[in-house]
């Protein structure tokens, strides 16, 4: 079973605060998404990332694809309110064919203001 | 584009009864993929159809569920009959499989279903 772990679970900080979000797998992603949900809607797709060591950003948001593309992070800096909400990571394994993605747990990010 | 559609956006109904949910994909996506969400479990593929075949049902809970896609730009997840606990919120997603290797999904707004 191919499993994708993401950490940590919960995390409450404050405006301004900076943080990462991490996603580790022991098989090698052929790509890798993140996505945001807001209570009430669904997942909103943010970034996707193919290449290993690759290295998006999205205004304060910075996602990093580790070079043997088993693992991926999310930071960001000066978290505001607004980025509250749950973070998923999502990835399509290599050995798998097929469109599927396995998602993590989630990481459910509260920002205080 | 208007994004993937779903109906209802809530549903409230009695331990067994049967419920259908209705996913109107993105115009031009060739796959299409049923989710349920709940607090415990998270996000869990139920099945998912590629060019309208089921390729995957393997995370359909047990036989009351079943789904249908009979065209490309409709499908439906039925539950006969329903329990208490099949009560979640279930996504349609939809995604275009070109050879990319990007398998970018794009979710609907789901069905928030209470089963009484």
């Amino acid at each position: 079973t191919q499993l994708l772990e993401q950490s940590p679970q919960f995390l409450s900080i404050q405006e301004g605060e900076n943080l990462t979000v991490y996603c580790n797998s022991s098989s090698v992603f052929s790509s890798l998404q993140w996505y945001r949900q807001e209570p009430g809607e669904g997942p909103v797709l943010l970034v996707t990332v193919v290449t290993g060591g690759e290295v998006k950003k999205l205004k304060r948001l910075t996602f990093q694809f580790g070079d043997a593309r088993k693992d991926s992070s999310l930071h960001i800096t000066a978290a505001q309110p607004g980025d509250t909400g749950l973070y998923l990571c999502a990835g399509a394994f290599e050995e798998t064919s097929g469109s599927r993605l396995t998602f993590g747990e989630g990481t459910q990010l509260t920002v205080n203001p | 584009d208007a994004g993937v559609i779903q109906s209802p956006r809530h549903e409230v109904t009695e331990m067994g009864q049967e419920v259908t949910l209705r996913c109107k994909p993105i115009s031009g996506h060739n796959s299409l993929f049923w989710y349920r969400q709940t607090m415990m479990r998270g996000l869990e593929l139920l099945i998912y159809f590629n060019n309208n075949v089921p390729i995957d049902d393997s995370g359909m809970p047990e036989d009351r569920f079943s789904a249908k896609m009979p065209n490309a730009s409709f499908s439906t997840l039925k539950i006969q009959p329903s329990e208490p606990r099949d009560s979640a919120v279930y996504f349609c997603a939809s995604s275009f499989s070109g050879g990319t290797g990007r398998n970018e999904q794009f979710f609907g707004p789901g069905t928030r279903l209470t089963v009484l």
